[in-house]
C-alpha cells in the first residue's frame, strides 16, 4: 500500500493568517492527490482533485499543489469556517489511502 | 444531485456480521460512470478505504479486510451493501458509502453522512 504521511498533525493559526499543510507519499503517484476538509460530526468534503484541481463552490482561498511525491495545501487568509481537519488522499492505485489528517486551531 | 444515505444497525456484537446499505437517490447504481464505494473512519486507524462495486458486479477489495468483506448492489432497490463479517472492537467505526466519480470535472469522492456502527462484548 502506499502511505501518506501529512505535516504537521495540528496547527495553530489565526484569522486572516496563511497556512501550508504537507502530504508526501511512499511513492509516485504522479498528481493523483485529493484533498478533504472534515468537520465535527461531519463527512469530509473534497477541495481538491488532481493535487491542484478546485473543487466547484472550494473559495479560491484554498489551493494545492505537487506531483510526484510532495503535496501541499495552502489556505490563504484564513476565516473562521476553515478551522477543521484537513486530510489528504492518493488515488493512483488501489488501496486508496488517506494521510493521518491535519487539525487546524484558531490560535 | 445524487445523494446517498447508510443505514444499518449502531451496534452489532463481538464475531457477528454488519450489514450496511447504502440507498442511492438522484441517480441510478446500474450506471456504468461511478465505482459505488465503502470507507470507514476509526480514531485509530483514520480513514481507510474498504472497497468498490461497479455496476457489472466486479468488485475490488482492500487486501487488508478482503477476507471478511462483501460489497454488493440491488438494482430493484437503487441500493448497494457492506457485509463485513466476524466483527471486533478495532471495527468500530463511522462508515462512510460513498461515489467515486470521473467526469468532466475531474475526479472526486461524493460521500454520504456517514453511520457510527460500535462492536460490543
Amino acid at each position: 500500500d502506499i502511505q501518506m504521511t501529512q505535516s504537521p498533525s495540528s496547527l495553530s493559526a489565526s484569522i486572516g493568517d496563511r497556512v501550508t499543510i504537507t502530504c508526501r507519499a511512499s511513492q509516485v503517484i504522479s498528481n493523483y492527490l485529493a484533498w478533504y476538509q472534515q468537520k465535527p460530526g461531519k463527512a469530509p468534503k473534497s477541495l481538491i482533485s488532481a493535487a491542484s484541481r478546485l473543487r466547484s463552490g472550494v473559495p479560491s482561498r484554498f489551493s494545492g499543489s505537487g506531483s510526484g511525491t510532495d503535496f501541499t495545501l495552502t489556505i490563504s487568509n484564513l476565516q473562521p469556517e476553515d478551522f477543521a481537519t484537513y486530510y489528504c488522499q492518493q488515488y493512483n492505485s488501489y488501496p486508496y489511502t488517506f494521510g493521518q489528517g491535519t487539525k487546524l486551531e484558531i490560535k | 444531485q445524487v445523494q446517498l444515505l447508510e443505514s444499518g444497525p449502531g451496534l452489532v456484537k463481538s464475531s457477528e456480521t454488519l450489514s450496511l446499505t447504502c440507498t442511492v437517490s438522484g441517480g441510478s447504481v446500474s450506471s456504468n460512470s461511478y465505482y459505488w464505494t465503502w470507507i470507514r473512519q476509526t480514531p485509530g486507524k483514520g480513514l481507510e478505504w474498504i472497497g468498490y462495486i461497479y455496476f457489472s458486479g466486479y468488485t475490488k477489495y482492500n487486501p487488508s479486510l478482503e477476507s471478511r468483506v462483501s460489497i454488493s448492489v440491488d438494482t430493484s432497490k437503487n441500493q448497494f451493501s457492506l457485509k463485513l463479517s466476524s466483527m471486533t472492537a478495532a471495527d468500530t467505526a463511522v462508515y462512510y458509502c460513498a461515489r467515486e466519480v470521473m467526469d468532466s470535472s475531474g475526479w472526486y469522492l461524493s460521500w454520504g453522512q456517514g453511520s457510527l456502527v460500535t462492536v460490543s462484548s
